[in-house]
């Protein structure tokens, strides 16, 4: 079955960096593009950014294009995050989210998400 | 771009049935299939309807979606209402212009 688990959450104080994981098991990891989504405290759902499944295209959330990093290693079966310059609006559970691509491009799998504090 | 709009919050009894709405603010509902999620308090979500009116395996058949492009908007209607549908839910949708994801704000689903 599709198992998604994030890790590297945590307290980190404004303006520092955190980087985020997301190992895949499953299914075959470097078939499909992979996603990552985010809810602050108490807030929906934010779509924060995608990669395909070769890491050729990449795309960001206005609110994190130029301060966040996807890519992924498909040899490990991993999904990173890599998140500079933080502030206090990017706490949040980050989920990471397999997509499918065949028509409706959507998440069909869901990781149980890692909590990203921002405060000093 | 466009938004996904949908109304803050629902309430129904058990048994009941429900709809919960999804209005895209430009552009037409039909352009991009509409999905949907149900997320219980403390856990992540997972798809209850995909493809505008798509059942994943294991998800009831109380649960449908559909599209409307009169009111260029979406629904997903959940008959017999139980407990266990509690949750939020959230519409959402592929922006293909710009290679993003776009939700709706969520509708928190009371059943009382």
């Amino acid at each position: 079955q599709v198992q998604l688990v994030e890790s590297g959450g945590g307290l980190v104080k404004p303006g520092g960096s955190l980087r985020l994981s997301c190992a895949a098991s499953g299914f075959t990891f470097s078939d499909y593009y992979m996603s990552w989504i985010r809810q602050a405290p108490g807030k929906g759902l934010e779509w924060v950014s995608y990669i395909s499944s070769s890491s050729s295209y990449t795309n960001y959330a206005d609110s994190v294009k130029g301060r966040f990093t996807i890519s992924r290693d498909n040899a490990k079966n991993s999904l990173y995050l890599q998140m500079n310059s933080l502030r206090a609006e990017d706490t949040a559970v980050y989920y990471c989210a397999k997509v499918d691509t065949a028509m409706a491009y959507y998440f069909d799998y869901w990781g149980q998400g890692t909590l990203v504090t921002v405060s000093s | 771009n466009f938004m996904l709009t949908q109304p803050h919050s629902v309430s129904e009894s058990p048994g009941k049935t429900v709809t919960i709405s999804c209005t895209r603010s430009s552009g037409s509902i039909a352009s991009n299939y509409v999905q949907w999620y149900q997320q219980r308090p403390g856990s992540a979500p997972t798809t209850v309807i995909y493809e505008d009116n798509q059942r994943p395996s294991g998800v009831p058949d109380r649960f449908s979606g559909s599209i409307d492009s009169s009111s260029n908007s979406a629904s997903l209607t959940i008959s017999g209402l139980k407990t266990e549908d509690e949750a939020d839910y959230y519409c959402q949708s592929y922006d293909s212009s710009n290679h993003g994801w776009v939700f709706g704000g969520g509708t928190k689903l009371t059943v009382l």
